[in-house]
């Protein structure tokens, strides 16, 4: 069964740092996403990137993130400077079809920001 | 995307069905009615979705009211690895494809 894969699977960083985040969607998906979910809360919705372009963010997603789709199968999520408070998991998702279609979620990624 | 409203947490007993209800009174005519569950840190994962009638798949059956104002998961033989967090969501055509979670709820297959 095709899935979304996710790496790394745990980055530890410094403050100040900056770190990417790869995903690589299932290959025929057009909609992809990135998530984050701050240990015990709940899932929040970031960016949604289409046909190349960011079609929807939210109010999270400052000038700190940015997201790319450098080639034909890699989705990242850039942070600039990382802050204590962007330790969480992140997670990248997609899909075919945005109206009726199941949104595929990878198994994260682990940031901790010391 | 209209509101749902979730209990915090359920009990189930192994091997029994569980019934998690969702409340979502102000959904509209072209909204789906998506589960999704966590199993602890893990990526969420999809369970099934409905427009109006009731579906059936290998994991769950969904049953949506006639009015569409509450819906029902069920997971017909509970086993303990069914214990995660389930997300009644309702998402409309014509956005982003986002999915927004809210708190969901805990269920707890219990042996």
């Amino acid at each position: 069964e095709p899935e979304v894969t996710q790496t790394p699977s745990h980055q530890v960083t410094q403050m100040g740092q900056e770190v990417i985040l790869r995903c690589v969607p299932i290959s025929n998906h057009l909609y992809f996403y990135w998530y984050r979910q701050i240990l015990g809360q709940k899932v929040e919705f970031l960016v949604s990137f289409y046909n190349n372009e960011i079609s929807e963010k939210s109010e999270i997603f400052d000038d700190q993130f940015s997201v790319e789709r450098p080639d034909g199968s890699n989705f990242t999520l850039k942070i600039r400077s990382t802050k204590l408070e962007d330790s969480a998991m992140y997670f990248c998702a997609s899909i075919r079809d945005r109206d009726t279609g199941e949104l595929f979620f990878g198994e994260g990624s682990r940031l901790t920001v010391l | 995307d209209a509101k749902t409203t979730q209990p915090t947490s359920m009990d189930c007993a192994e091997g029994r069905a569980a019934n998690l209800p969702c409340n979502h009174s102000t959904i509209s005519g072209n909204e789906y009615v998506y589960w999704y569950r966590q199993i602890h840190s893990q990526g969420p994962q999809y369970i099934i979705h409905g427009l109006k009638n009731n579906e059936t798949n290998e994991m769950a059956s969904l049953i949506i009211t006639e009015d569409r104002k509450s819906s029902t998961l069920i997971l017909p033989h509970a086993t303990l690895r069914d214990t995660a967090v389930y997300y009644c969501i309702v998402r409309g055509s014509g956005n982003t494809g986002k999915l927004i979670f809210g708190q969901g709820t805990t269920l707890q297959v219990k042996p």
